[in-house]
């Protein structure tokens, strides 16, 4: 049973471009959660999604980020006109279901750099 | 706002002594997790605690949480330098919105 699978695991980009970060979670598993951790600092919850559903986006910035899980293929976190200070880490982790102490597998993360 | 506050932030020890992790929050927590990070990698889940007073062990790592389940702590018995690495507490987010609230981590540094 594969893991969560991330791409690219890295990613490099300009300042003003769209960068694209896709998840796809675990088989059986249709929750899926995005967190960033920036540089000396722990992870942070940004959005959590179910197939074509936002169901918390309480940690996502107000503007330039989005997020989506379509019905079919993987959840992608599009982050548009990226400065400096978004290049930090950012891992997606999958649950089977939303049940109390339900369980989050994390992918390996995308490292974005912003040049 | 739910906050874990881990402590502490860094450790460095000789291989075979013992240490312990703490993870503390004013708030309660229906679960806690630990989980450990290996650089350039995602964090890996170790264990789940759900009940007060509940204690696990896995294999040289003993985790407990605090009886009001608003604290954790995680004991490693004869550190090897396999184990060297982050080690980070969450707990999910009041209103059962599935949620991770992740503590700071505390690095681990385990010298031959």
């Amino acid at each position: 049973n594969a893991g969560v699978m991330q791409n690219p695991r890295h990613l490099v980009r300009r300042r003003g471009q769209e960068a694209r970060l896709r998840c796809s979670p675990m088989k059986g598993h249709s929750h899926v959660y995005w967190y960033r951790q920036l540089p000396e600092e722990g992870l942070k919850f940004m959005v959590y999604l179910q197939k074509e559903n936002i169901i918390d986006e309480s940690g996502m910035p107000k503007e330039r980020f989005s997020a989506e899980f379509p019905k079919e293929g993987p959840s992608i976190l599009r982050i548009q006109q990226v400065v400096r200070g978004d290049s930090a880490a950012y891992f997606c982790a999958s649950s089977p279901s939303l049940v109390p102490g339900q369980e989050q597998y994390f992918g390996p993360g995308t490292r974005l750099t912003v040049t | 706002t739910q906050l874990l506050e881990q402590s502490p932030q860094f450790l460095s020890i000789q291989e075979g002594e013992n240490l312990t992790v703490y993870c503390n929050s004013s708030s309660v927590f229906s679960s806690l997790q630990w989980y450990r990070q290996e650089p350039g990698e995602g964090p890996v889940l170790l264990v789940t605690v759900v009940t007060g007073g509940e204690v696990k062990k896995l294999k040289r790592l003993t985790f407990q949480f605090g009886d009001a389940r608003k604290d954790s702590s995680l004991h490693i018995t004869a550190a090897q330098p396999g184990d060297t690495g982050l080690y980070l507490c969450a707990g999910h987010g009041s209103g059962n919105t599935g949620k991770l609230i992740f503590g700071q981590g505390t690095t681990l540094q385990v010298k031959p």
